[in-house]
């Protein structure tokens, strides 16, 4: 079974300041890896995702994550923080094994930014 | 491209009522999903379908239907409404035929449903 455990349901940071949510996963074959944000009142949208090659994963909006397979990790960051990435984020894990996939999603973090 | 389209965005519905959300894909997608989003919990998967005429449960399905109508809708029925089922609802699409995999999901802005 896979799961995805995000430390800290809430992140403030100083606007400026470096960005890191915590994204830990648990899967018992090579996992894809995913980073959702969701922007109040709307949907989720993919900010970025790994799946085989490069370990460090760039996304929208200035954001990245490294995968560590010894650490069985997936964090985001980004180095300077602006007002508009107050949202809440979603770590996901997707097994690769075919057939019946699914993506199991982390509890979430909402991260507020400070003027 | 409209993407992800959900009807209704918002709707209360009393204890044992029935009803359906709605949703349809303008982008081709062979994927379609049901989530719900509950505080604290994120998001648990209740349906998908992996390609027309195909359905399969999730992690939450007691209490739900679906119906894949053709390649572009997903319906999602409350057949009897429950105080426990008040949570916002999310439909997204994929484009692979087996599930999520590598594929992006895209989502609708969802349903936000009371049930009193």
């Amino acid at each position: 079974a896979q799961s995805v455990t995000q430390l800290g349901s809430h992140v403030s940071v100083s606007e400026g300041a470096l960005v890191l949510l915590r994204c830990n996963y648990s899967s018992s074959v090579p996992p894809y890896l995913f980073w959702y944000v969701q922007y109040p009142n709307q949907g989720l949208q993919l900010l970025l995702k790994y799946t085989t090659g490069a370990t460090l994963v760039k996304g929208i909006n200035g954001f990245e994550a490294e995968f560590k397979k010894s650490e069985t990790s997936f964090h985001l960051t980004k180095p300077s923080a602006h007002m508009s990435d107050a949202a809440e984020y979603f770590c996901a894990v997707s097994q690769t094994n075919f057939g019946n996939e699914k993506l199991t999603f982390g509890t979430g973090t909402r991260l507020t930014i400070i003027p | 491209n409209a993407g992800v389209t959900q009807t209704p965005k918002f709707q209360v519905l009393k204890t044992g009522q029935s009803m359906t959300l709605q949703c349809a894909q303008d982008m081709n997608h062979n994927s379609m999903y049901w989530y719900r989003q509950d505080p604290g919990m994120g998001l648990r998967l209740i349906y998908y379908s992996a390609s027309e005429g195909t359905t399969d449960k999730g992690e939450v399905p007691n209490g739900y239907n679906v119906s894949r109508l053709n390649k572009r809708e997903f319906s999602l029925r409350l057949e009897s409404a429950a105080p426990s089922q008040t949570s916002v609802y999310f439909c997204a699409s994929s484009e692979g035929t087996s599930g999520p995999s590598t594929d992006t999901q895209y989502f609708g802005p969802g349903t936000r449903l009371t049930v009193l």
